[in-house]
């Protein structure tokens, strides 16, 4: 079956521009993660959806951020006023249980000019 | 707080050498670990994975891991590499709580292979 789907798969912002980045889950996964991945650095989480509820969001690194899964399947994330610092690869994964493999999408690498 | 130290930043070993990535952690209770493997462009593959049980777990593409918990370890180690092993490797953890098991991650060891 289809795995995690993120778009875009490249994305590049001026410095003050909102971005919107998409993730689809596997279908039926019940949980959503975001992960920030900075170069050379292993990925960060960011926040965590069970269905529709998002659960945890203190990865979040500032209130630029924003996420969420309205109806417990595509989930966004969002930057508003993207500054330099948020060039990163934006990884998002799916679980279909809090004991099961988390699944990784491709990730969407943001480039903040 | 958790973490998961990856010592090694950069690796190099010959086609067909043995391999092993270190990774030591700190975590409380009995840990959830994993190694992941990402190649450029890739997204982050599971290799293997220890819940409990046997210490030693076997992986895809003939990786194999060592829980230890006396050294809070769980090197990975491949007894033939291949050039196609050639990626960043990543050790990590799960934070269980009763809603969420975020992953934290170590910060990589990149594996290149001498031809």
């Amino acid at each position: 079956g289809a795995g995690v789907s993120q778009s875009p798969r490249y994305k590049v912002a001026k410095r003050g521009q909102d971005v919107a980045l998409r993730c689809d889950p596997i279908s039926g996964h019940v949980s959503l993660f975001w992960y920030q991945q900075a170069l050379g650095q292993g990925p960060e989480f960011l926040t965590y959806f069970q269905n529709e509820a998002q659960l945890d969001k203190s990865g979040l690194p500032s209130d630029r951020f924003f996420a969420e899964r309205p109806e417990g399947s595509v989930s966004t994330l969002k930057i508003q006023r993207t500054q330099q610092e948020d060039s990163a690869v934006y990884l998002c994964a799916s679980q279909l249980t809090q004991r099961d493999t988390q699944y990784f999408g491709p990730g969407t690498r943001l480039t903040v000019l | 707080a958790q973490s998961v130290t990856q010592p090694d930043i950069h690796i190099t070993v010959s086609e067909g050498a043995s391999l092993e990535l270190r990774c030591n952690y700190s975590y409380g209770a009995t840990p959830y670990l994993f190694w992941y493997v990402q190649s450029p462009g890739q997204g982050l593959q599971l290799l293997l994975k220890y819940f409990s049980g046997d210490t030693l777990v076997q992986g895809i593409k003939g990786f194999e891991a060592e829980f230890k918990r006396s050294q809070s370890s769980f090197n990975l180690r491949k007894p033939s590499v291949h050039w196609s092993d050639a990626a960043e490797y990543f050790c990590a953890v799960v934070t269980s709580s009763s809603s969420a098991s975020k992953i934290i991650f170590g910060s990589g060891t990149r594996l290149s292979i001498r031809p």
